[in-house]
């Protein structure tokens, strides 16, 4: 799986919108790209993926870039619970793979009331 | 919405003893998947099952893990000789199948809450 690249961390404020960025120029033409987050404690946590297409869900936004060497996770509005490591991942969809995840160290998000 | 499950939630063991973890897998789900994490660093993959075999491990997962699907609901992690530096979380996750497996695509990975190993 090809290599991202995050900050560190960022911060934000409640209730404001959030964009976290994620560089992968190394990316092949079958790699979708996921974000997982985890909640201090718990589990990594899916919350979207994309392959060329922006994708909206519940839980957030992914917006891809045109040559989709890089892409923005947007939270709309940032509640506390959403402080967490959150974390970008490429991962080969070639002939309907589903192989493991290859976590990095993600970007630490920190929501100040 | 259904979840995956893990016991227990801690699980203390002496060094050199066998562990086994346990996950309940969401029910549907056909590609089941253990990782690790270590306090502080990264979430690690360790191995991947479907069809009843394993499909991909990594360096970490030696002769001292297996995994086994021992019945149609659970999935389990066992670690034959515990050391020191097996304390850490583990986690288990499960995804669907693709529609068609030749199309590209990618199911998203549930995870469980993890099952904290201390080994003394």
């Amino acid at each position: 799986d090809a290599k991202t690249t995050q900050p560190n961390s960022m911060e934000s404020n409640e209730e404001e919108p959030v964009h976290l960025p994620c560089n992968h120029s190394t990316i092949s033409g079958t790699d979708y790209i996921h974000w997982y987050r985890q909640l201090p404690s718990q589990g990594p946590e899916y919350v979207i993926h994309g392959l060329t297409s922006n994708v909206n869900n519940r839980m957030a936004s992914l917006a891809i870039a045109e040559d989709r060497k890089s892409s923005t996770l947007i939270l709309h509005r940032a509640t506390l619970r959403d402080a967490a490591v959150y974390y970008c991942i490429l991962r080969d969809g070639y002939g309907g793979s589903q192989g493991n995840l290859i976590f990095g160290k993600g970007t630490k998000l920190s929501v100040k009331p | 919405e259904p979840e995956v499950t893990q016991t227990p939630s801690h699980q203390v063991t002496q060094m050199g003893q066998e562990v086994i973890l346990r996950c309940v897998p969401i029910s549907n789900h056909l590609y089941f998947y253990w990782y690790r994490q270590i306090l502080g660093q990264k979430v690690e993959f360790l191995v991947s099952f479907y069809n009843n075999e394993i499909s991909e491990k990594s360096e970490i997962f030696d002769d001292q893990f297996s995994v086994e699907r021992p019945d149609g609901s659970n999935f389990t992690l066992k670690i034959r000789s515990t050391k020191l530096e097996d304390s850490a979380m583990y986690f288990c996750a499960s995804s669907k199948s693709p529609r068609i497996l030749t199309e590209n695509s990618n199911q998203p990975q549930h995870f469980g809450d993890g099952t904290r190993l201390s080994i003394l």
